[in-house]
């Protein structure tokens, strides 16, 4: 098992550009979720699913979009990146009552 | 969002020695989950507590919930170098929406 892969590991995208962050779990986790880490702030919840087809809204949903077509995967977009969203962007998936399994991070930069 | 406060923010002690982190909020979980993270990696899961008043322990590590279900501490007893990194608590209701502490950064001198 490979358990949470997230790529790229690091990223620097240009104020106004897009991308995706990628996650792909093989654990057949129903439950998984995005959250960025700021230094101070603890982890932050963006957007999270409880299976496929099914996304909500976190704590700091703006300028984020999610689709969750398949168990396995579940990619995060920036629409138009912003130095603000310069975080440590970690996904996690969880069974259920057992906790999250997290991925090892993508360190994005914004200039 | 439910707020959870850790304290202190910044723990150095010797190795051998004892130490207590604590993870407060005015809100009631239905379960509270102890990680530690480790530099340049994802935070890995410790423990799940569920029921006020539980304690459990993992070696050298005891963790406590609250009897109200509000609040949780962990206590490393003879503490090694390895027991070095960031310790974060998170609380919630369910297992896809948690909140997380900011954290407390545990150094471990040799």
């Amino acid at each position: 098992n490979a358990g949470v892969t997230q790529t790229p590991k690091f990223q620097v995208l240009k104020t106004g550009q897009s991308m995706t962050l990628q996650c792909a779990q093989d654990m057949n986790h129903e439950y998984m979720s995005w959250y960025r880490q700021d230094p101070g702030m603890g982890l932050r919840l963006i957007h999270y699913s409880v299976g496929a087809g099914i996304t909500d809204q976190g704590e700091v949903p703006n300028g984020y979009n999610v689709s969750r077509s398949t168990t396995e995967d579940f990619p995060l977009r920036l629409l138009s990146a912003a130095p603000s969203q310069t975080s440590v962007y970690f996904c996690a998936s969880s069974k259920g009552g057992h906790g999250y399994t997290f991925g090892s991070g993508t360190r994005l930069t914004v200039v | 969002t439910q707020l959870l406060e850790q304290s202190p923010q910044f723990l150095s002690i010797q190795e051998g020695e004892n130490l207590t982190v604590y993870c407060n909020s005015s809100s009631v979980f239905s379960s509270l989950q102890w990680y530690r993270q480790e530099p340049g990696e994802g935070p890995v899961l410790l423990v799940t507590v569920v029921t006020g008043g539980e304690v459990k322990k993992l070696k050298r590590l005891t963790f406590q919930f609250g009897d109200a279900r509000k609040d949780s501490s962990l206590h490393i007893t003879a503490a090694q170098t390895g027991d070095t990194g960031l310790y974060l608590c998170a609380g919630g209701d369910n297992d896809y929406k948690l909140s997380f502490g900011a954290g407390t950064t545990v150094t471990v001198r040799a």
